[in-house]
């Protein structure tokens, strides 16, 4: 299985400040054939289902507000939150969906600091 | 509007079964594979199984293969969890989610989901 490692556990940021979540694959998710990632990022707030953020991991869902970016290849990936809101407290989770099982991260939870 | 309702949650005993529906409307059911996704009280979400549009090709996470079957119904636009043999370790809130059509398999729409809970 493909283990996600996420960094770090849990963040706090002042708002309107950027904050920057990891992940990390055990194996690449990049499918040469098409060079594609396959990873994406989910936003999970308190009592609520997760939430698709990023994936391909760059291309942002439809109604995703632009201060969420995804960045990275291969093994090493990023989600960016360029300048925090009050309503950006949530776990964050990756997940890959280049392979079965899929597998998540453990988890990010942001906070305000 | 896309809506994925799960229903059948419910307190099992050990070794015990039940079966998760979850009921798709506001897009077309036939064209999407479907997911079963679990999160337990206070950790992290879990993959647990998925089912092509078909219902031709299925798949499952070692730690429930051989005891949960995921199923779908076309024409009642309806995706199950069979679970049987339960353990204290099943105990979770289960979601279904949906994998866009033709896409690489994130999970675009997610249930609210349902409470499993084994205990004696």
């Amino acid at each position: 299985d493909i283990v996600m490692t996420q960094s770090p556990d849990s963040l706090a940021v002042s708002l309107g400040e950027r904050a920057t979540i990891n992940c990390k694959s055990s194996q690449s998710v990049l499918y040469s054939s098409n060079n594609k990632n396959y990873f994406a990022w989910y936003q999970q707030k308190s009592g609520q289902p997760p939430k698709l953020l990023i994936y391909w991991a760059s291309t942002r869902e439809s109604g995703v507000p632009d201060r969420f970016s995804g960045s990275g290849s291969g093994t090493d990936f990023t989600l960016t939150i360029s300048s925090l809101q009050a309503e950006d407290v949530a776990v964050y989770y990756c997940h890959q969906y280049y392979t079965t099982p899929h597998t998540f991260g453990q988890g990010t939870k942001l906070e305000i600091k | 509007e896309v809506q994925l309702v799960e229903s059948g949650g419910d307190l099992v005993q050990p070794g015990g079964s039940l079966r998760l529906s979850c009921a798709a409307s506001g897009f077309t059911f036939s064209n999407s594979w479907m997911h079963w996704v679990r999160q337990a009280p206070g950790k992290g979400l879990l993959w647990v199984s998925r089912i092509s549009s078909d219902g031709s090709s299925t798949s499952y996470a070692d730690s429930v293969k051989g005891r949960f079957t995921i199923s779908r119904d076309n024409a009642k636009n309806t995706l199950y969890l069979q679970m049987n043999s339960l353990r204290a370790e099943d105990t979770a809130v289960y979601y279904c989610a949906r994998d866009p059509p033709g896409s690489g398999s994130w999970f675009d729409y997610w249930g609210q989901g349902t409470l499993v809970t084994v205990s004696s």
